[in-house]
């Protein structure tokens, strides 16, 4: 298993600011993944954070607004630009040691005003 | 397109009852399925599943997959009032590192 942390909890921001969240692994993993969950809703992937290389993004998800940083193989994080109260969500990164179980940070929750 | 569905949407008990969760999924190359636990914000893993027919259990907590029916059921025996959350089923597909999500099924165990 990987235990995952994520900073910040929650924060509230104003429309049009940036904020970055940061993702730290107790271990080296090859892939990192970066989900949003709206109120209410499943969760929906972002993005996959691979070390030494461009995050690949899902459909609907552009790198303008949301640019991802894998430095090393245990950090990463992801800005969400350009903020809007659409963008109020929790906000999710995981990864996994091997095999399909994908570990969960504690999430971010973000409020947009 | 690959896709996962969770029945019911939500459900409200009383404690001690058991309850039956259900995921189907359509997929065009199937290679596990995990179901998660989520109270707060952090899913937490419970159960991954690849074989059909094979129980897999923990305390009162059981699942199983049928791949010939596309779906998997998870099962929480003598509830209690910690087993409230949203039950997450996602599904891991070859040729890809992601998992396809499922759009939970929110459980409310009433004292």
């Amino acid at each position: 298993s990987a235990v995952i942390s994520q900073k910040p909890s929650r924060d509230i921001c104003q429309r049009g600011t940036s904020l970055t969240i940061q993702c730290q692994v107790d271990s080296q993993v090859t892939m990192m993944f970066w989900y949003r969950q709206q109120p209410g809703q499943s969760l929906t992937l972002i993005a996959t954070a691979n070390q030494g290389s461009e995050a690949t993004y899902e459909s609907g998800f552009v790198i303008d607004k949301f640019p991802i940083s894998r430095p090393n193989l245990t950090f990463s994080t992801l800005t969400v630009s350009n903020m809007s109260p659409e963008d109020s969500s929790i906000y999710l990164c995981s990864a996994h040691t091997g095999g399909d179980t994908q570990y969960f940070g504690p999430g971010t929750r973000l409020t947009v005003l | 397109e690959d896709k996962v569905v969770q029945s019911p949407l939500s459900l409200v008990v009383h404690e001690g009852d058991t309850v039956t969760l259900n995921c189907s999924y359509e997929v065009t190359n199937f290679r596990s399925l995990l179901w998660y636990k989520q109270e707060k914000k952090a899913p937490t893993f419970l159960f991954m599943l690849t074989s059909s027919g094979i129980e897999k259990k923990s305390g009162r907590l059981s699942s199983i997959l049928d791949k010939k029916e596309l779906s998997s059921i998870l099962n929480i025996t003598a509830t209690q009032t910690g087993d409230s959350a949203i039950y997450l089923c996602a599904m891991a597909i070859q040729g890809a590192q992601k998992l396809v999500f499922g759009q939970g099924t929110r459980l409310t165990i009433n004292p």
